[in-house]
């Protein structure tokens, strides 16, 4: 079975220039999850897919990023326009069904390799 | 908030020697911990969990005890090896909330022969 990829492997822009990060979940997998690594810091949660829909977004920084999960596939990131503080890894991750209340119930994520994004 | 703070790396070693990556995080509820790794060129694994005070995981040869006494989730390896070479993040997810786990910020293990 195929684990998560994501698309592409590396990206160098300018400022001010747009880039598309693509994630492809685990077959059948309903939520997708994005995160950023910072340079040296935590991996920071951006935002949460239930198939199609925005089921949490707290963690986009600004609204020079736009998610996008048009029929519960896969998943676009897109960064417009892209700032130097941008850089970092962006980590896809997808899981199975969430039971929230059902205990002590963990879904474990399954994360792919990463896109790593240099902004100059 | 919640938080995961990890030792700073890089950590080097011998093939052969223990390894210990200090974990400690702060949460208003009782929280799952976890340790992920990353493997260079590959995404983010689970590696172990502990759910409950007291519980131990592990994996690969690789331990951690949740201590809430001390809110610690330190990793233990008794004999490291190469292939052991990689970054790992310490992280816990809050059960009663989204189940998204909190980081630490990834501590890189360099194991020479």
């Amino acid at each position: 079975e195929a684990g998560v990829t994501q698309f592409p492997s590396h990206s160098v822009i300018e400022k001010g220039q747009t880039v598309t990060l693509r994630c492809d979940p685990i077959s059948g997998h309903d939520n997708l999850y994005w995160y950023r690594r910072v340079m040296g810091k935590e991996i920071k949660f951006l935002l949460h897919f239930v198939k199609e829909s925005k089921q949490d977004e707290s963690g986009m920084p600004n609204n020079r990023f736009l998610a996008e999960r048009t029929g519960g596939t896969y998943s676009t990131l897109k960064v417009q326009p892209a700032e130097l503080e941008d850089s970092g890894v962006y980590f896809c991750a997808s899981s199975q069904d969430v039971r929230p209340g059902a205990g002590r119930y963990y879904n474990e994520q399954f994360f792919g390799p990463g896109t790593r994004l240099t902004v100059l | 908030g919640d938080s995961v703070t990890q030792m700073e790396g890089p950590v080097t070693l011998s093939e052969e020697a223990f390894l210990t990556i200090n974990c400690t995080y702060t949460a208003t509820g009782y929280p799952s911990l976890f340790w992920y790794v990353q493997y260079p060129g590959e995404g983010l694994q689970l590696l172990l969990k502990a759910t409950k005070a007291d519980d131990k995981g592990s994996n690969k040869g690789f331990e951690a005890t949740y201590r809430k006494e001390t809110t610690s989730f330190h990793l233990e390896k008794g004999s490291v090896q190469v292939s052991d070479s990689a970054v790992y993040f310490c992280a816990l997810s809050d059960r009663g909330g989204s189940y998204i786990p909190t980081f630490g910020r990834g501590t890189s293990l360099i194991v020479h022969p």
